[in-house]
């Protein structure tokens, strides 16, 4: 059983760019949500994919957006970057969009926006 | 209301003692409390979790309580150990709409044991 996979783990933009972060799930698992997790807080929700349609967000904005594959895997992009997104992404999998809430997350993805 | 409080922010205990963290909440929709580890570098890992039908799990060295009627809950590592040293947060799972659900994250403990 494959555990949750984040990539690139770490990475710099400078404010005004896009970024891309990607995510494979845990075997089995087919929704994904999105956390942002700034220096010293607990992560906060972004939004969660579910049989590839985002079927919840958090207090983000639009240019916060995502896709989720067949398989499961996720992207989420960020456009028109800001400084105080700065922050490690993590990606968590779990089985079924609302009925648990067991999720498993990924090492996170370190963006720096200078 | 979707915040969980959590305390202390930090502490520190001995090797061998009981480390103690708290977490309060306010929505009665949450339906179950997970705790999490995290590591420096790393992302959080689920460790432990409780459903508010059950007033007490334990799992090894880690315990959860829960007071439903105070909207509480704590984590509880008897015999701290060094390793055990790490970021601790509680969470609380709601379903977010009629289709999802998300975790609301406490604030964050940074535990410390001491040789």
């Amino acid at each position: 059983e494959t555990g949750v996979t984040q990539s690139p783990t770490h990475l710099i933009k400078t404010r005004g760019q896009q970024v891309t972060l990607r995510c494979s799930s845990q075997s089995g698992h087919n929704t994904v949500s999105w956390y942002q997790q700034a220096l010293g807080q607990g992560p906060q929700f972004i939004f969660q994919y579910y049989r590839e349609e985002e079927n919840g967000r958090g207090n983000f904005p639009p240019r916060f957006s995502g896709l989720q594959f067949p398989n499961y895997s996720s992207e989420l992009n960020v456009n028109a970057l800001e400084l105080d997104d700065s922050a490690l992404y993590l990606c968590a999998s779990s089985l079924g969009g609302r009925e648990t809430g067991e999720l498993f997350f990924g090492e996170g993805s370190r963006l720096t926006v200078l | 209301q979707q915040q969980v409080k959590q305390s202390p922010q930090s502490l520190i205990v001995q090797k061998g003692g009981i480390s103690i963290i708290n977490c309060a909440y306010e929505n009665t929709a949450f339906d179950y409390f997970p705790w999490y580890q995290q590591f420096p570098g790393k992302g959080p890992a689920l460790l432990i979790a409780i459903r508010p039908d059950v007033s007490e799990k334990k799992e090894g060295r880690f315990t959860i309580s829960f007071n439903k009627s105070a909207k509480q809950f704590s984590l509880h590592i008897m015999d701290s150990q060094p390793g055990d040293s790490a970021t601790y947060f509680c969470a609380a799972f709601s379903p977010g709409g009629t289709s999802y659900g998300k975790l609301t994250f406490g604030q964050g403990t940074i535990l410390t044991v001491h040789p």
